[in-house]
């Protein structure tokens, strides 16, 4: 069964400063990847997906990650972090493209400081 | 586009007590999930319709869980009776259907969740 881990429950960045959020994954199939980003009080919102297509991918509001299969990472940067940035980032796993069954990790919580 | 509805947004029960909790989902979507996140981890899922069946409930606690889509369209989730460990956020979300491809394809539209206190 596949599974996500995120490194670190909390990471704290100045503004202006590079946004590095660690997540490894395990699968026994060429997975898909995801990261959701949560404000306070609001549901989920997708940022990026890995479909295979690219390695690199880019996604909303500045954000890409890079898939490394010798890894088995798929971590999630941002060069330069502002203030709106903070919130809760899930990264998430799934075997299944069109089913969309993810296993979530348990998320780390973004703080910028100014 | 109207997003995922979701309701109460907050309640706060004793426990063996019953709640439900009821989303309707985005105009077209015919898939929707139900997840549990609980504080400090990640969505869990609990169930996953399509149209009005049943796709997969194998994480659904069944002996007080349970939640049904009558006419493919809006879901109720209801806990009978509610246990302490139940306290979590109940997150419902939607897509279009099994098979979405695309760089996006297959995104699921979460609501604002329903949150629960068991006391």
């Amino acid at each position: 069964a596949q599974s996500v881990t995120q490194l670190g429950s909390h990471v704290s960045v100045s503004e202006g400063a590079l946004v590095l959020l660690r997540c490894n994954y395990s699968s026994s199939v060429p997975p898909y990847l995801f990261w959701y980003v949560q404000y306070p009080n609001q549901g989920l919102q997708l940022l990026l997906k890995y479909t295979s297509a690219a390695t690199l991918v880019k996604g909303i509001n500045g954000f890409e990650a890079e898939f490394k299969k010798s890894e088995t990472s798929f971590h999630l940067t941002k060069p330069s972090a502002h203030m709106s940035d903070a919130a809760e980032y899930f990264c998430a796993v799934s075997e299944e493209d069109g089913a969309q069954k993810l296993v979530f990790g348990q998320g780390t919580r973004l703080t910028i400081n100014p | 586009e109207a997003g995922v509805a979701q309701s109460p947004r907050y309640k706060i029960i004793e426990k063996r007590q019953s709640v439900a909790f009821w989303c309707n989902p985005i105009s077209g979507h015919a898939t929707l999930y139900w997840y549990q996140q609980i504080l400090g981890q990640g969505p869990k899922l609990l169930i996953q319709f399509q149209n009005n069946g049943v796709v997969d409930d194998s994480q659904l606690p069944k002996d007080r869980f349970s939640a049904e889509r009558l006419k493919g369209v809006d879901s109720t989730l209801k806990i009978q009776p509610a246990k302490l460990e139940d306290s979590a956020v109940y997150l419902c979300a939607s897509t279009r259907g099994l098979t979405n491809g695309g760089p996006l394809g297959g995104e699921l539209f979460f609501g604002e969740g329903s949150r629960l206190t068991v006391l």
